[in-house]
């Protein structure tokens, strides 16, 4: 495997579930991230992991619970999701070169396309 | 807050016609500006950045902070570059610097 993998590709659950989203990248980069993608609305950034360390929570609620136990995995728990939570959630990595220096290049996942019932 | 505007969401072109898809930010700092597109049934992927000036498949773009805009133009659309485009905004940052703001989007349909 190549690139940045996702799986499950498409995932049911009620909303009492747990249920578990995961990513892998055999890029060799030090970034990784979480976007969620829902319909008409932008791609929105809800985790960031640099090195391992989490350094960006953007306001996600807590039945969302990351996990990245080194650089090249990505977990995206789940735990009593609404609804709305349905999306497609996609996974991304990134190399950091460090010194403020901005890529902006993110390889991404094909998603998770996740529907709550 | 930075933003990222796409004011339309589809364009339809005739192969062979000029393209010109409108990204405006709103970004106090020093903004570095992407365009990534997706093809149908690809993944997300990096088209071009601002900052490398560089023509790729044809496309350019130019960052204009006057107008704070980052239009993406291809003077003769080709069938192939049917697709959805994202234009997307780097902040300074002092986490992991590829943190992107994205825009809703725009679908290129270029018809024969």
């Amino acid at each position: 495997e190549t690139g940045v993998t996702q799986t499950p590709r498409h995932l049911v659950m009620g909303m009492t579930n747990k249920k578990s989203l995961k990513c892998e990248q055999h890029l060799g980069h030090n970034a990784m991230y979480w976007y969620k993608q829902s319909a008409k609305k932008p791609l929105e950034l809800m985790f960031v992991y640099s090195l391992e360390e989490r350094v960006e929570n953007n306001s996600v609620p807590s039945r969302f619970s990351p996990e990245c136990p080194n650089s090249s995995h990505l977990f995206l728990h789940l735990h009593t999701l609404q609804p709305e939570d349905s999306a497609l959630y996609l996974c991304a990595s990134s190399q950091d070169p460090g010194g403020g220096t901005r890529t902006g290049e993110l390889f991404f996942g094909e998603g998770s396309r996740l529907t709550v019932l | 807050a930075q933003r990222v505007t796409q004011p339309e969401k589809l364009l339809s072109v005739f192969k062979g016609a000029p393209v010109e898809l409108k990204c405006n930010y709103s970004y106090s700092g020093s903004p570095e500006l992407f365009w990534y597109v997706q093809y149908s049934r690809q993944r997300l992927q990096l088209l071009l950045r601002h900052i490398s000036r560089e023509s790729i498949k044809g496309f350019t773009a130019d960052l204009n902070k006057g107008e704070t805009s980052f239009h993406l133009k291809k003077p003769f659309a080709q069938e192939e570059d049917s697709a959805m485009y994202y234009c997307a905004l780097s902040v300074e940052y002092t986490g992991a610097n590829s943190k992107l703001t994205f825009g809703k989007g725009i679908t290129l349909s270029v018809r024969p």
